[in-house]
């Protein structure tokens, strides 16, 4: 079974400065991953996905992600921050491989400040 | 514009009764799932179904059920609502790929049960 991990509650960034959120991923096999961003009482939005290929995967809003294998990470990063980022962030993977449910990190709290 | 609607945002209910909470979604997908969202907790999964009348559970059915009858639509129940139900809820749906998971979900805007 595949299981991810948000190791940071909350990230604070200053608007216009480059912003990563951590996620990590344990699985046997190759991984599948994904971001989605949740704003304040909405439902969660898909952001972007790794399945194969290039390491990093570019997705809405300007964001992009860096696929690293040997440590296993999926890190989330965006150039240049924005106020309207700030959000719930929150990191996932398919509990195993086949047609199954996603297992979602506990989230990310991201803060841009002006 | 593609669309997973679930019928209450709010909800107030006291212990005991029995609650509904439907979604409906009209991208003809094949997956629907139920999660749960608490702070500090994540999402969590607590029932889904992959095609119509079969359903699975998740990580925490437990005071819980779920109906699909009908492709679009996926209901869950709670039989004897309970003050540890307070939460919000987020129906999702996923279309089905070469018997994959797509895992592009598309998630409702939730609904926010409050059971006093």
């Amino acid at each position: 079974a595949q299981s991810v991990a948000q190791p940071e509650d909350q990230v604070n960034v200053a608007e216009g400065n480059p912003l990563t959120v951590k996620c990590t991923y344990s699985v046997s096999g190759n991984p599948y991953l994904f971001w989605y961003v949740q704003y304040p009482n909405r439902g969660l939005q898909f952001l972007l996905k790794y399945i194969t290929g290039d390491n990093l995967v570019k997705g809405s809003y300007g964001f992009e992600a860096e696929f690293n294998k040997s440590q296993t990470s999926f890190h989330l990063k965006k150039p240049s921050a924005l106020v309207s980022d700030s959000a719930l962030y929150f990191c996932a993977g398919p509990l195993r491989v086949g047609n199954t449910p996603l297992v979602f990190g506990k989230g990310t709290r991201l803060s841009v400040i002006a | 514009d593609v669309k997973v609607t679930q019928s209450s945002r709010y909800l107030v209910k006291r212990t005991g009764e029995k609650v509904f909470l439907e979604c409906v979604q009209d991208m003809d997908h094949e997956n629907m799932f139920w999660y749960r969202q608490d702070p500090g907790l994540g999402l969590r999964l607590i029932y889904f179904s992959y095609d119509v009348k079969m359903k699975e559970k998740g990580d925490i059915p437990e005071g819980y059920s779920v109906s699909r009858e009908k492709k679009e639509r996926f209901s869950l129940i709670l039989e004897s609502a309970s003050t540890n139900q307070t939460s919000m809820y987020l129906c999702a749906s996923s279309l089905v790929t070469g018997f994959i998971n797509t895992g592009e979900l598309f998630f409702g805007e939730g609904s926010r049960l409050t059971v006093l």
